[in-house]
């Protein structure tokens, strides 16, 4: 079991460029959040996807814009990036709302 | 809202000595969970132990075991016979139960950085 995969691993980009982040869930987890982790703080829940669809959404702006495939995989994207979108990005996943959530090992995202 | 406190930005421990971990949250709901997540240089949060608020025993995770003060909102963890390999940052979070509308996400502090030194 390959655990949850994310893709990059580490990711440059400039100020007001977009970004798309990928996430492949744990074998069996069909549900999956994502989270922002600035430098040196806890993770922040940005939004999570079940069967498709954004069922919950934390105090994050329209630019953060998710999506989740019939094969549960997900991308998390971010339009028109700002210096303060710097950080580590996680995907957990789960299986519906029964388990806890398995982490990945995160995307470090830097915006210059 | 919920929140949680960790007071303890770092903590050290001699190896094979105990340490205890400091974590104190506010909800207004009656059931819920609490985790402690590690985080080591490697960035992947690792699920280190549970505690479900309706169980008064608290749960224990072979070195690792949970003091669960309902009634105080605290939820500490001890690492007893620590171990290099503890070094890591530690979380706290607590999750809503089954049903609600804030479903399954993690609420976290903002973490512990544990040092075991040699």
């Amino acid at each position: 079991d390959a655990g949850v995969t994310q893709s990059p691993t580490h990711l440059i980009k400039t100020r007001g460029q977009q970004v798309t982040l990928r996430c492949s869930p744990k074998s069996g987890h069909d549900t999956v959040s994502w989270y922002q982790q600035a430098l040196g703080q806890g993770p922040q829940f940005i939004f999570q996807y079940y069967e498709e669809e954004e069922r919950q959404r934390g105090n994050f702006p329209d630019r953060f814009s998710g999506h989740q495939f019939p094969n549960y995989s997900s991308e998390l994207n971010v339009n028109a990036l700002l210096l303060g979108d710097s950080a580590l990005y996680l995907c957990a996943s789960s299986a519906g709302e029964v388990t806890e959530a398995f982490f990945g090992q995160g995307t470090r995202l830097t915006v210059v | 809202a919920q929140t949680v406190t960790q007071s303890q930005p770092e903590m050290s421990v001699q190896e094979a000595e105990t340490v205890t971990l400091s974590c104190t949250y506010d909800t207004s709901e009656s059931d819920y969970y609490l985790f402690w997540y590690k985080q080591p240089p490697s960035r992947q949060m690792i699920l280190v132990i549970r505690q479900e608020a309706y169980k008064q025993q608290n749960a224990t995770e072979n070195r690792f075991s949970v003091n669960f003060q309902k009634a105080a909102k605290s939820f500490s963890l001890k690492i007893s016979d620590s171990q290099l390999g503890d070094a890591a940052m530690y979380f706290c979070a607590y999750r809503s139960p089954l049903g609600e509308t804030s479903g399954s996400r993690l609420t976290f502090g903002e973490g512990t950085q544990l040092t075991v030194n040699p």
